[in-house]
């Protein structure tokens, strides 16, 4: 199975700043099969990156992926207001086999 | 649209069996495979279950194989999942999502989510 870890836990930042959140996969995630959600509380997840960098449909261009092996990252380039939120990382290179990471929680400094 | 909309959640008892379905609606139904996601009360995401396209494939979280089971009717548009021998640890949102790539031969990224039915297992 392949473990995924996010970092940081907690994100502080104010909006407008760069947030820069991290997915670290225990072993190498391949084909780069490697997806991204927002959820808000109360709501189901969202997903944002697909294939480690592919903006999923409607999502702004501030969110950005990348990385691939087992390192990845998602950008978010200018914090507004509703992006304050839990991100998950998830794996789905061990198809049919699906993990998702622990989760890190950006909030308003 | 994209709708799926869970049903089924509840307080039930350890041990005990409850059935959770999923209407879907706004896509062709019978071309996507469907998982099954959990999120207990204040954590985070835990896949459980996918099921192919055409249900011939099924696949499940160490944690909840032997006890759960998925399935779908496509003549129905609806998805569901079985739990028996339910344990107070499976307390938790349940979420009907969407696979997806069509009629594909390997899981992909969750592109729709419902909203989620509540179980609750206690005595």
């Amino acid at each position: 199975e392949i473990v995924l870890t996010q970092s940081p836990g907690t994100l502080s930042l104010s909006p407008g700043e760069r947030a820069t959140l991290s997915c670290r996969a225990s072993q190498s995630v391949s084909s780069s099969y490697l997806a991204w959600y927002q959820q808000k509380p109360g709501q189901a997840p969202r997903l944002l990156i697909y294939g480690a960098s592919s903006r999923a449909t409607g999502i702004p261009d501030r969110f950005s992926g990348s990385g691939s092996g087992t390192d990845f990252t998602l950008t978010i380039s200018r914090l507004e207001p509703e992006d304050f939120a839990v991100y998950y990382c998830q794996q789905y290179g061990s198809s049919p086999w699906v993990t998702f990471g622990p989760g890190t929680k950006v909030d308003i400094k | 649209q994209v709708q799926l909309v869970e049903s089924g959640g509840g307080v039930v008892q350890p041990g005990r069996s409850l059935r959770l379905s999923c209407a879907a609606s706004g896509f062709t139904f019978s071309s996507y495979g469907m998982h099954w996601v959990r999120q207990a009360p204040g954590k985070g995401l835990e896949w459980v279950a996918v099921i192919s396209y055409d249900g011939s494939n099924k696949y499940y979280a160490d944690s909840v194989k032997g006890r759960f089971t998925i399935s779908r009717d496509n003549s129905k548009n609806t998805l569901y999942l079985q739990m028996n021998s339910l344990r107070a640890e499976d307390t938790a949102v349940y979420y009907c999502a969407k696979d997806a790539d069509i009629v594909a031969i390997r899981t992909s990224e969750i592109d729709y989510w419902g909203q989620g039915t509540l179980v609750t297992v206690s005595s």
